[in-house]
């Protein structure tokens, strides 16, 4: 069972264009939101995170809207670089005593034209 | 970068065999996973571990088994490997706190049953 439904699966951009991945949960124990970046080869890496008392977090390039009521969020990604080109993970955590337990979406393959 | 080894980084194998990979880490944090990563579904989590002899299963445990002996090793063993079980496989780190939820990451064991 999908509980992070992540969309689209692949994006072509433009160099200096918007670029937006989007993802939605279920299940409101979640309490922390990360967006992973991964280059082929390569294991992911912790882009930008954030948790469900904010609505916007933002890190350079990089901006999480988030959505409490509709159990959205999504990645913005300004002025989009080739070096962004690589697949991106939205993730949720839930905690449930000793556990610590990260569900992931099904992945964005981002593609920025030179 | 978060030490994390995983090994063999490659690997072919015939179905029926018996598979073990291994992820060590030098940061003594508590909690380890297994994920595995298929197009289009993302990083599926196998199992996961939050202290020594203390694992749990994720949400594709069938067909894996895992051990932590000590807090820098996790194994993961395919008792009798089948060709669905061809994937690259990732180990992740993280030390539990609430504050943050990072992930460290290793580089991934390709693993290929024919």
């Amino acid at each position: 069972q999908q509980q992070v439904k992540q969309s689209p699966q692949s994006l072509i951009v433009q160099k200096g264009g918007i670029s937006i991945i989007n993802c939605a949960y279920e299940n409101t124990a979640f309490d922390y939101f990360p967006w992973y970046q991964q280059f082929p080869g390569k294991g992911p890496a912790l882009l930008i995170a954030i948790r469900p008392d904010v609505s916007e977090k933002k890190e350079g390039r990089f901006t999480i809207s988030f959505n409490k009521s509709a159990k959205q969020f999504s990645l913005h990604i300004m002025d989009s670089q080739p070096g962004d080109s690589a697949t991106y993970f939205c993730a949720a955590r839930r905690i449930s005593g000793s556990a610590r337990q990260l569900t992931f979406g099904s992945g964005t393959q981002l593609t920025v034209l030179p | 970068d978060a030490g994390i080894t995983q090994s063999p980084r490659h690997k072919v194998t015939e179905t029926g065999t018996p598979v073990t990979l291994r992820c060590h880490q030098t940061e003594n944090h508590r909690y380890m996973y297994w994920y595995r990563q298929d197009p289009g579904h993302g990083l599926r989590l196998i199992h996961y571990s939050y202290g020594v002899k203390d694992t749990d299963k994720g949400e594709v445990s069938d067909g894996y088994s895992v051990s932590r002996s000590k807090t820098e090793d996790f194994l993961l063993t395919l008792e009798s490997a089948t060709s669905s079980q061809t994937s690259v496989y990732f180990c992740a780190i993280t030390s539990g706190t609430l504050n943050t939820g990072e992930l460290f990451f290793g580089e991934g064991s390709r693993l290929t049953v024919l």
